[in-house]
């Protein structure tokens, strides 16, 4: 079964250091997502590509957080300084098109610890 | 603002009886609702949907209904297995807005054998 590739799973990083998230989605799905979840909450959406286009980015922190899709596939996620606030699971999820697949496909994700 | 609620942090059943998992909206705006099951340390995993046209939708031992009026879905689980054990996420969707998903803070089932 196809699945959204992320990496790494867990990494700790002290607080005003870079930290980068990588997304692999499932072959042919043209919408990316990255979500985050903070502990005892539900996921909340970071950034949404439609392709290499960013279709959402408003609850995303720009002032820290950067998202990029340059071919259209894989994707990063960066945070520039990390803060302690930023402990949280990072979740990418994949989509065949805007309008399809509603039970849309997440990874593993990623645990950051910020300390 | 919450506008997806999952008022019950845990719930526990007993292997074999019925689960019922509970989950209050607010915005109107939401045509399309959906519920995750979370396992620790992995992504969600989709389990079942309902559009709004509807107000039941069955797949196996999961049944999610749907009261608009109410602006409230469930899900029932039946019967309950230990394997079920884990969170459980409300999300929903609204036309126009690109499909994004708003989800609610979840509910931990422990199903005892």
């Amino acid at each position: 079964e196809a699945e959204v590739a992320q990496s790494p799973r867990y990494k700790i990083t002290e607080k005003s250091q870079a930290v980068a998230f990588w997304c692999d989605p499932i072959s042919g799905h043209a919408t990316l997502y990255w979500y985050r979840q903070i502990l005892g909450q539900g996921p909340e959406l970071l950034v949404q590509f439609q392709d290499e286009s960013v279709v959402d980015d408003s609850q995303l922190p720009k002032d820290r957080f950067s998202a990029e899709r340059l071919k259209g596939v894989d994707s990063t996620l960066k945070i520039q300084p990390a803060e302690l606030g930023d402990s949280a699971m990072y979740l990418c999820a994949s989509s065949l098109d805007l309008e399809g697949n509603y039970g849309y496909t997440f990874g593993s994700g990623t645990r950051l610890t910020v300390v | 603002d919450q506008q997806v609620k999952q008022n019950s942090p845990s719930l526990s059943v007993q292997e074999g009886r019925i689960s019922i998992l509970n989950c209050d909206y607010t915005n109107s705006m939401f045509d399309y609702f959906l519920w995750y099951k979370k396992y620790p340390a992995e992504g969600p995993t989709f389990l079942i949907s309902i559009s709004s046209i509807k107000d039941k939708n069955e797949d196996g031992r999961f049944t999610v209904f749907l009261n608009k009026s109410a602006k409230h879905l469930s899900l029932h689980i039946v019967p309950s297995q230990p394997g079920d054990s884990a969170v459980y996420f409300c999300a929903a969707s609204a036309m126009g807005s690109n499909y994004k998903l708003t989800f609610g803070k979840g509910t931990l089932l422990t199903v005892n054998p």
